[in-house]
């Protein structure tokens, strides 16, 4: 019974590389949610797709950040140019189709990214 | 974003005692709140939720009160334990998007 897997756990950056993060959602689930975390502080909303298709990305910096979530393989978030401001926990979240059942978002373990 | 913030950033509680967390949300429109416990290193862990149409509900040690006229939502941990340790967060959800406070730590002294 996989949850959310996020790849890799650790990602080193230096200043100006490109950083890709990973994340699978749960078997069955079609609704992803990436987050961003500084050290002790609350999640911080990026964005939100569906298979093929950004939902809402009113969370996410316009430039330099992208996220897909493609009909095969997992949802790509993708940071260009990293700058040190850029270093925190990434958490992927998904959850099954909503309807008329509200459904709790399931997480991964993040990546925490490091920017040098 | 939405403001959902929490009345007490840090908590101490003895082994055994029960434990209550505060959270405050702001949008009239939410109508599903989750409660989620994470521990260092890892991902928030879905611990209880409540829909908007009740004010109370009961899981295993964990229950959470909604108070929506004051815009309140509290979890309450029975008899506290070690492992009970980390930080909780509260999220409220309108329609498909979910706010997440700032947390409380909870510390439980053996």
């Amino acid at each position: 019974n996989a949850g959310v897997m996020q790849n890799p756990r650790h990602l080193v950056r230096r200043r100006g590389q490109e950083a890709r993060l990973r994340c699978s959602p749960m078997k069955g689930h079609s609704h992803v949610y990436w987050y961003r975390q500084l050290p002790e502080e609350g999640l911080k909303f990026m964005v939100y797709l569906q298979k093929e298709n950004i939902i809402d990305e009113s969370g996410m910096p316009k430039e330099r950040f992208s996220a897909e979530f493609p009909k095969e393989g997992p949802s790509i978030l993708r940071i260009q140019q990293v700058v040190r401001g850029d270093s925190a926990a990434y958490f992927c979240a998904s959850s099954p189709r909503r309807g008329q059942d509200n459904s709790p978002l399931h997480f991964g373990n993040g990546t925490r990214l490091t920017v040098t | 974003g939405e403001n959902v913030g929490l009345h007490l950033p840090t908590l101490s509680v003895q082994e055994g005692d029960n434990s209550i967390i505060n959270c405050a949300y702001s949008n009239s429109a939410s109508d599903y709140f989750i409660w989620y416990k994470q521990e260092s290193g890892k991902g928030p862990q879905f611990i209880i939720d409540i829909r908007s149409n009740m004010d109370k509900r009961q899981g295993q040690r964990v229950t959470v009160l909604l108070n929506k006229t004051v815009k309140h939502l509290s979890l309450q941990i029975a008899a506290t334990q070690p492992g009970d340790s980390a930080v909780y967060f509260c999220a409220e959800s309108p329609s498909n998007q979910f706010y997440f406070g700032t947390g409380t730590s909870l510390t439980v002294i053996p």
